[in-house]
């Protein structure tokens, strides 16, 4: 069964680091997100990415954050310039068709993210 | 707006024993979808099951079951016969017709005692 695929799956870097989280979703869908898990808490949503735009963002996706399908697989999310408080579990999730919005939500397995 | 609310933070039960995990949702949308996902120990997130709003008819899968109550708002989960794989963290989720975005619960953490 196709799933997505996060690497690495353990990052650890320097606050004020940049850092770049990369994703490979499922091979035919098209609507791509970012979700994060801080330690114990909910899963909230960042960002999602459709037809080469963010389609929506979140408060917490702010100018430190940055996504990009640089090519047909990847999809990355970058911080520019890490803080403690950006410790997290980072999660990439795809969808299948725009529009079908019953669609689940395939996730990766997570890139925690530690920063010190 | 959105919303979902587990109200049970932490569950622990023996072994054998069913447990039921609350899920109250909010939305303005006549159309929308809820799911549930569960996160075991390891820290992925895996797709449990998927329900549209206008299909209130229950479901079982093997030990797992499903309530949908459109009256009350409540898409409730019940474990039959628990086994400690089961234990994880189990979080419900909405998302609009018209939305892009889902919204997750703050979760469920289970915990089966052998």
């Amino acid at each position: 069964e196709p799933e997505v695929t996060q690497t690495p799956s353990h990052q650890v870097t320097q606050m004020g680091q940049e850092v770049i989280l990369r994703c490979v979703p499922i091979s035919n869908h098209l609507y791509f997100y970012w979700y994060r898990q801080i330690l114990g808490q909910k899963v909230e949503f960042l960002v999602s990415f459709y037809n080469n735009e963010i389609s929506e963002k979140s408060e917490i996706f702010d100018d430190q954050f940055s996504v990009e399908r640089p090519d047909g697989s990847n999809f990355t999310l970058k911080i520019r310039s890490t803080k403690l408080e950006d410790s997290a579990m980072y999660f990439c999730a795809s969808k299948t068709l725009r529009g079908r919005s019953n669609s689940p939500l395939h996730f990766g397995n997570g890139t925690r993210l530690t920063v010190t | 707006a959105q919303k979902v609310t587990q109200a049970q933070t932490e569950i622990s039960v023996v072994e054998k024993e069913d447990v039921t995990l609350d899920c109250v949702y909010e939305t303005r949308d006549t159309t929308y979808y809820l799911f549930w996902y569960k996160q075991p120990p390891s820290g992925e997130l895996v797709f449990l099951i998927r329900r549209n709003s206008f299909d209130e008819q229950n479901e079982i899968s093997g030990r797992y079951s499903w309530n949908f109550q459109k009256s009350t708002s409540s898409f409730n989960f019940t474990i039959t016969a628990s086994q400690v794989v089961d234990s994880a963290v189990y979080f419900c989720a909405l998302i609009s017709n018209t939305g892009n975005q889902f919204y997750f619960g703050t979760g469920t953490s289970l915990t089966v005692i052998p």
